[in-house]
C-alpha cells in the first residue's frame, strides 16, 4: 500500500518551454501533496504544498507563476515549471500523505529529472 | 526545527547490523522522529517514526533514548539493497518533513 507514481520519470526541453510532472497516489486518496527539489550532491527542499481543490501554497523563495500546482483530485497533482531555464534542472519529487488515521505519513514518488537544455 | 546532527558516512557489512545515530537535543516532548531513506536516484522511502518508546517494523527498529535527545535506527542484517542515504527528521510530521544531509550508508561483501 501507499504507493505513489510520477510520470515523467525524466525529461529533457528546450529552454523557454513548459513542462508538466505529474503525481498520482495510486492505492490511497491523499488530501494533500507536497512538491520537492532536489539538486546534485544536495538534500531535498520543500517547493509548495497543495491541498485539493484548494491553490497551493508556497516556499519562501519559490516562484508560484514560474511552478504552476494544480491539485484536481484526491489522487493527482501537477506541477508545470512554465518557460524553463538551465537553472530549472534538477530532480523534481512528489509526495502524498496518506496512511491510517494517527499513524499517516508522507509517501514519496520515484522523482522526474528535468533537464532543460 | 530540531537541531540534527548525523554522521555524514558509515560502512556496513553485509548481513551485520547497521545501526545509525541521530542527535536532536533541542527536540520537543511532543515532536516525532521521524526516518527516511533514499536510494541512488528514486524518491525518499518512508521507514519509521517514533515519539517516546522503541519502535520496530518489517524495516527496522527504532531505539530512542528516555531523554529524548537522541535515536538510533537499527537494520538488524543489512544487505546492498540498504546502501542508501539514512535521514533522521525530528520534529517531523505528516504535513511538515525538512530533510538535512543524512548518513549515506554503503553496505559492502
Amino acid at each position: 500500500g501507499a504507493v505513489v507514481s510520477q510520470h515523467p520519470s525524466w525529461v529533457i526541453c528546450k529552454s523557454g518551454t513548459s513542462v508538466k510532472i505529474e503525481c498520482r497516489s495510486l492505492d490511497f486518496q491523499a488530501t494533500t501533496m507536497f512538491w520537492y527539489r532536489q539538486f546534485p550532491k544536495q538534500s531535498l527542499m520543500l517547493m509548495a504544498t497543495s491541498n485539493e481543490g484548494s491553490k497551493a501554497t508556497y516556499e519562501q523563495g519559490v516562484e508560484k507563476d514560474k511552478f504552476l500546482i494544480n491539485h484536481a483530485s484526491l489522487t493527482l497533482s501537477t506541477l508545470t515549471v512554465t518557460s524553463a531555464h538551465p537553472e530549472d534542472s534538477s530532480f523534481y519529487i512528489c509526495s502524498a500523505r496518506g496512511g491510517r488515521v494517527g499513524t499517516d505519513t508522507q509517501y514519496f514518488g520515484p522523482g522526474t529529472r528535468l533537464t532543460v537544455l | 526545527d530540531a537541531k540534527t546532527t548525523q554522521p555524514p558516512s558509515m560502512d556496513c557489512a553485509e548481513g551485520r547490523a547497521a545501526n545509525l545515530p541521530c542527535n536532536h537535543s533541542t527536540i520537543s516532548g511532543n515532536e516525532y522522529v521521524y526516518w527516511y531513506r533514499q536510494i541512488h536516484s528514486q524518491g525518499p522511502q518512508y521507514i519509521i517514526h517514533g515519539l517516546k518508546n522503541n519502535e520496530t517494523n518489517e524495516m527496522a527498529s527504532l531505539i530512542i533514548t528516555e531523554d529524548r535527545k537522541s535515536s538510533t535506527l537499527i537494520l538488524p542484517h543489512a544487505t546492498l539493497r540498504d546502501t542508501a542515504v539514512y535521514y533522521c527528521i525530528p520534529g517531523g510530521t505528516a504535513s511538515k518533513l525538512t530533510f538535512g544531509t543524512g548518513t549515506r550508508l554503503q553496505v559492502t561483501l
